[in-house]
């Protein structure tokens, strides 16, 4: 059965310090692997796609990379204003299967 | 450009009423997709439409549910005999085409709560 696990699901973090956040998977047929930020009260804002292992992409603070297994999404140096909660999603032939998301909350 | 447009942003109801719930895609994107969001849960899959073809139903989680697309545009959800577990946010989505591995374009949903 085609499965899409992020953790942690929440992670609390100072301004400033730098972590990642991890999106697993077990999917036959990838065909892109996706990244949303949503915000409360909004839908999901599209961040990233990623096609094969090996591929990067970086946006500002935020860096995604994607092996065979996994994808992280890297925050670097990280802002308040970049708290949200960010999805994982998996495109499988005609099915995007979402993960739970992590709740990602930055101190100042 | 404009994007994804849901209507109403909220809805309250009494437990055993219809709703409809409005979705307006961003103009071009042949795919369309609704999806269902409870607190603290991921989004489960509930339709999409592709252009002409048969939509896939296969999320909708009972028969009160469906869905229409008019002139491959506008979307409508409707929700029959409403229970207080169909309270969520609905979340409507839309892309160029799904076989190409194309993103969803997300709008802010509608806040369903049933009485």
């Amino acid at each position: 059965e085609d499965q899409v696990t992020q953790s942690p699901e929440a992670l609390r973090l100072q301004e400033g310090e730098s972590s990642s956040l991890n999106c697993s998977y077990t999917v036959s047929g990838l065909r892109g692997l996706f990244w949303y930020r949503q915000d409360p009260g909004k839908g999901p804002e599209f961040l990233f796609t990623l096609y094969s292992a090996g591929e990067e992409k970086e946006k500002e603070r935020l860096k995604a990379t994607l092996t065979k297994k996994e994808s992280f999404l890297h925050i670097t140096a990280p802002k308040p204003e970049d708290s949200a909660t960010y999805l994982c999603a998996l495109n499988r032939d005609d099915k995007i299967i979402f993960g739970k998301g992590t709740r990602l909350h930055i101190l100042p | 450009g404009a994007g994804v447009s849901q209507s109403p942003s909220n809805k309250v109801t009494e437990k055993g009423k219809d709703v409809e719930l409005r979705c307006d895609p961003i103009s071009g994107h042949t795919a369309l997709y609704w999806y269902r969001q409870s607190l603290g849960q991921g989004l489960e899959f509930l339709i999409y439409f592709q252009g002409n073809s048969a939509p896939d139903k296969s999320g909708l989680p009972s028969d009160r549910f469906s869905a229409e697309r008019t002139g491959g545009s506008v979307s409508t959800l409707t929700i029959q005999r409403t229970q207080q577990e169909d309270s969520a946010v609905y979340l409507c989505a839309s892309s160029l085409g799904q076989g190409l591995g194309q993103p969803q374009h997300f709008g802010d949903g509608t806040r369903l709560s049933i009485l």
